[in-house]
């Protein structure tokens, strides 16, 4: 079945740690999003990926970096110096732009909570 | 930059009966999309229902539509024979035609709660 994962799907930091959430597809798309949820909120974009080897920042991106090595993954690591980690982070992707509407697929997302 | 508003925090329906959600955006762009994704309580995000801007009809998918009214920038989702299963948060969501990438702009969200 194609699709999106996430992993894990529960992630605990200690302060001062750096985390990598995981992110795979097989829907063969060219575009990757990482998205931050707080609680009660709507989405935010963190960095997008267009192609293989390059990315650009979101409205949120400090704090986060990512790499995008493959055209299936795209990591994201969460830094010591995001100073309000605890959230749900979600993973998506699509085709791009030339593709029509180059609508959104989510994974399952990824909670992560700062001790 | 674009701004996706919704103005109801949360939504109460009778099942089998009608709910309508509402989103306003704002854009100067005349070429752009427009989605409505659910978010159940597994925190799925999953695709309801997906409208362009240069198409009159008014988008549907079985029980959901919606009412896209373009010069007033408003773009409503009806559930029709509410069911439980539709119980979950909603969110509009805009989309440049021409900006780079394929950037989604969120609302905050609608909670929809429906009562058996």
């Amino acid at each position: 079945d194609g699709g999106i994962t996430q992993s894990p799907k529960y992630l605990f930091r200690k302060e001062g740690q750096n985390v990598t959430l995981s992110c795979e597809q097989n829907l063969n798309h060219d575009a990757m999003y990482w998205y931050r949820q707080d609680p009660g909120q709507g989405l935010r974009l963190i960095y997008y990926s267009q192609i293989v080897n390059d990315f650009q920042k979101g409205d949120i991106a400090e704090g986060y970096s990512v790499s995008r090595e493959k055209k299936e993954s795209f990591p994201l690591t969460v830094t010591s110096a995001q100073k309000n980690p605890t959230a749900f982070y979600l993973c998506a992707s699509s085709h791009n732009r030339d593709r029509g509407y180059g609508e959104q697929f989510f994974g399952p997302g990824t909670r992560l909570t700062v001790l | 930059a674009q701004t996706v508003t919704q103005s109801q925090p949360e939504m109460s329906v009778q099942e089998a009966e009608t709910v309508t959600l509402s989103c306003t955006y704002d854009t100067s762009e005349s070429d752009y999309y427009l989605f409505w994704y659910k978010q159940p309580p597994s925190r799925q995000m999953i695709l309801v229902i997906r409208q362009e801007a240069y198409k009159q009809q008014n988008a549907t998918e079985n029980r959901f539509s919606v009412n896209f009214q373009k010069a007033a920038k408003s773009f409503s989702l009806k559930i029709s024979d509410s069911q439980l299963g539709d119980a979950a948060m909603y969110f509009c969501a805009y989309r440049s035609a021409r900006a780079a990438g394929n950037k989604l702009t969120f609302g905050g969200g609608t909670r929809v709660l429906v009562k058996p």
